[in-house]
């Protein structure tokens, strides 16, 4: 089994639609949680890190529910330059493990 | 400070060849971590030095595959022989001390024909 597991998607949407993608994590001694953007034949890039209490970054939201181990994005009001692959990313004793991605399609 | 930095951007090699990647890291990040990505498979993680010490290699795939960093700006990754199916893109990440991003490079896109 995969340490992150996430929908591979690809999630096509309109213009000004909410998104939501999950992801889920096999270590429960997990120690901090991220949210990584990469875009076509570039780097991966952090888009947020994610708390318990949850935290929000302009459209952005991040959520992490430690009792199940899962994490969540969602983008409201998308925009065509949110179209990308969304990396669900989780620190287990400093190394970082990477999801597969989920693939957003913003389409006007 | 110029960011993670890989070499080559691009290599094409045929198979049987030795391939050597290369990373510099960012000054003062004191861990580092190789990735390769494909399309089946996702990022995966090879391997992670610590202040220059290989802490975890059980990512790397097989023999054929080394990895060394012998001074803290200074990294590579050794595929020998290749093989087609290595055909992929190796990223070098590095994690400074807060430990709260991993800065990637701009990976090396390989192909093994």
């Amino acid at each position: 089994r995969k340490e992150v597991e996430q929908d591979p998607g690809p999630f096509n949407v309109p213009e000004g639609a909410t998104v939501a993608f999950n992801c889920t994590y096999s270590n429960s001694a997990s120690q901090s949680f991220f949210w990584y953007r990469q875009d076509c034949r570039k780097e991966p890039k952090l888009l947020m890190s994610v708390y318990s209490s949850g935290n929000e970054d302009g459209r952005f939201t991040a959520q992490l529910n430690r009792a199940s181990q899962y994490i969540s994005l969602l983008i409201r009001d998308s925009k065509l330059s949110d179209s990308a692959t969304y990396l669900c990313v989780v620190n287990m004793v400093n190394k970082f493990y990477f999801g597969s991605g989920t693939k957003l399609n913003v389409k006007p | 400070d110029a960011g993670v930095i890989q070499s080559p951007r691009h290599e094409v090699t045929e198979m049987g060849q030795e391939v050597t990647l290369r990373c510099k890291p960012i000054s003062g990040h004191n861990s580092l971590f190789w990735y390769r990505q494909t399309m089946m498979r996702g990022l995966e993680l090879l391997i992670y030095f610590n202040n220059n010490v290989p802490i975890d290699d059980s990512g790397m795939p097989e023999d054929r595959f080394s990895a060394k960093m012998p001074n803290a700006s200074f990294s590579t990754l050794k595929i020998q022989p290749s093989e087609p199916r290595d055909s992929a893109v190796y990223f070098c990440a590095t994690l400074g001390q807060l430990n709260t991003e991993a800065f990637f490079g701009q990976g090396t896109r390989l192909t093994v024909v």
